[in-house]
């Protein structure tokens, strides 16, 4: 498969453990971005990468998270002393720049967070 | 990015073809449509994007109106693994600037057999 893989698909974890996502993103595509969804809404953007840049972080973006992209391929998302609001699906996206236009960002799975 | 709008819910025949509305009045010239589409629990799955002219593929068609205010897609023969949240998104484009997608609430689609 050559789609945009996120692990783990699931987490439970206690209030005030970290927990860590991993996102593999479609091979050769340079930017990255991490979005977060809660129930009922749709997707919001939480931070971004071009290369191993991270170039923008969203406000939602408080200073327990962490998000990385050491060599320009995978990246990880990391929430330290998670908070029960943090409970969500994660999902990443990846995408090449297009020549003139927007670049279409393909989706992984998610990776779906509860927090007890 | 200009604002869209769309119905929070709607249902559809099986077998038919389903019509979803956006509309985003206050759309700029260089400014996309794109549309996905989000089954439950699943990640968001692109499904088409234009720019004015009208756009075909293999999973939908979607129509501008020519002043660039409004869309539909059109789902030319709904199935029940069409029932999903669809997302319409406008956005513009910047080389290397953020591209990031911004999702309202979407339409839920029902596919009713």
């Amino acid at each position: 498969d050559t789609g945009v893989s996120q692990d783990p698909r699931h987490k439970i974890t206690k209030r005030g453990q970290n927990v860590t996502f991993r996102c593999d993103p479609i091979s050769e595509h340079n930017r990255l971005y991490w979005y977060r969804q809660t129930l009922g809404q749709g997707p919001e953007f939480l931070t971004y990468f071009q290369n191993e840049a991270q170039l923008e972080k969203s406000r939602l973006l408080s200073d327990r998270f962490s998000a990385e992209r050491p060599k320009g391929s995978f990246s990880t998302l990391e929430i330290q002393r998670t908070e029960q609001g943090d409970s969500a699906m994660y999902l990443c996206a990846s995408s090449a720049p297009g020549t003139g236009r927007p670049e279409t960002q393909y989706f992984g799975p998610g990776t779906r967070l509860l927090v007890l | 990015d200009a604002k869209t709008t769309q119905p929070p819910s709607m249902d559809c025949a099986e077998g038919r073809a389903a019509n979803l509305p956006c509309n985003h009045s206050t759309i700029s010239g260089n400014e996309y449509v794109y549309w996905y589409r989000q089954i439950h629990s699943q990640g968001p799955q692109y499904i088409i994007h234009g720019l004015k002219n009208n756009e075909t593929n293999e999973m939908a068609s979607l129509i501008i109106t020519e002043d660039r205010k409004s869309s539909t897609l059109i789902l030319p023969h709904a199935t029940l693994r069409d029932t999903a949240v669809y997302y319409c998104i406008v956005r513009g484009y910047t080389y290397y600037g953020n591209n990031r997608l911004a999702f309202g609430k979407g339409n839920q689609v029902v596919v009713i057999p």
